[in-house]
């Protein structure tokens, strides 16, 4: 069983496009991280949130904490090419330590 | 400054063999962490260490064996390898518990 669910698992969309990444859980968390992945290197920090109902905007991707710090979403404005990669979300649990526990991510494939 | 250093990059082992995986930082961080990375699971926690001396599991710490004798090290050791083993392993560091995670780039591990 996961405790942080992230859909889609992959999504392919034309440039130009806009599209949401969810990341959901049962479970509290204290604050949450999104990352992106490039084949070959590990995962680069994009954002953390940490109050519940945050909204922080990196260009043209937004992110967003949910009220009850249980959930998350990654929009991207406007799609481009550069934007192909694989995106995780992952969250320190409220009561869970040093651990960070990781969606299963998003392979998002933007064509030209 | 070099970051998070993995190695090595690639390694073949054949069923039952041991080996360890290498994991330096030059940043002083007190946290590091072992993730592996199979496709459609997204990253899951080894094992982790919050400072020297300190180590506790995480989702999935059976067939891996960890130590933290210093603040730069931390090493993740396979007593016996299984082909279940075979993924792409990342180590992270970072400063405390809510601080973005540095990844190294990894380690492609095939067991035969």
């Amino acid at each position: 069983t996961q405790l942080l669910e992230q859909s889609p698992q992959f999504l392919s969309i034309q440039e130009g496009e806009n599209l949401t990444v969810y990341c959901n859980s049962s479970s509290v968390f204290s604050s949450l991280q999104w990352y992106r992945q490039e084949p070959g290197e590990g995962p680069v920090l994009l954002v953390t949130v940490v109050t519940g109902g945050e909204v922080k905007k990196l260009k043209r991707l937004t992110f967003q904490f949910g009220d009850a710090r249980k959930d998350s979403s990654l929009h991207i404005t406007a799609a481009q090419p550069g934007d192909t990669g694989l995106y995780l979300c992952a969250g320190h649990l409220n009561l869970g330590g040093g651990k960070l526990i990781f969606g299963q991510g998003t392979e998002l494939s933007v064509k030209p | 400054n070099a970051g998070v250093t993995q190695t090595p990059k690639f390694q073949v082992l054949k069923t039952g063999q041991s080996m360890t995986l290498q994991c330096a930082q030059d940043m002083n961080h007190e946290y590091m962490s072992w993730y592996r990375q199979d496709p459609g699971m997204g990253l899951r926690l080894i094992h982790y260490s919050v400072g020297a001396g300190i180590t506790d599991q995480g989702e999935v710490p059976n067939g891996y064996n960890v130590s933290r004798s210093t603040t730069e090290d931390f090493p993740l050791r396979l007593l016996s390898a299984a082909p279940s083993q075979t993924s792409v392993y990342f180590c992270a560091s970072n400063r405390d518990r809510n601080q973005p995670q540095h990844f190294g780039d990894g380690t492609r591990l095939s067991i035969l």
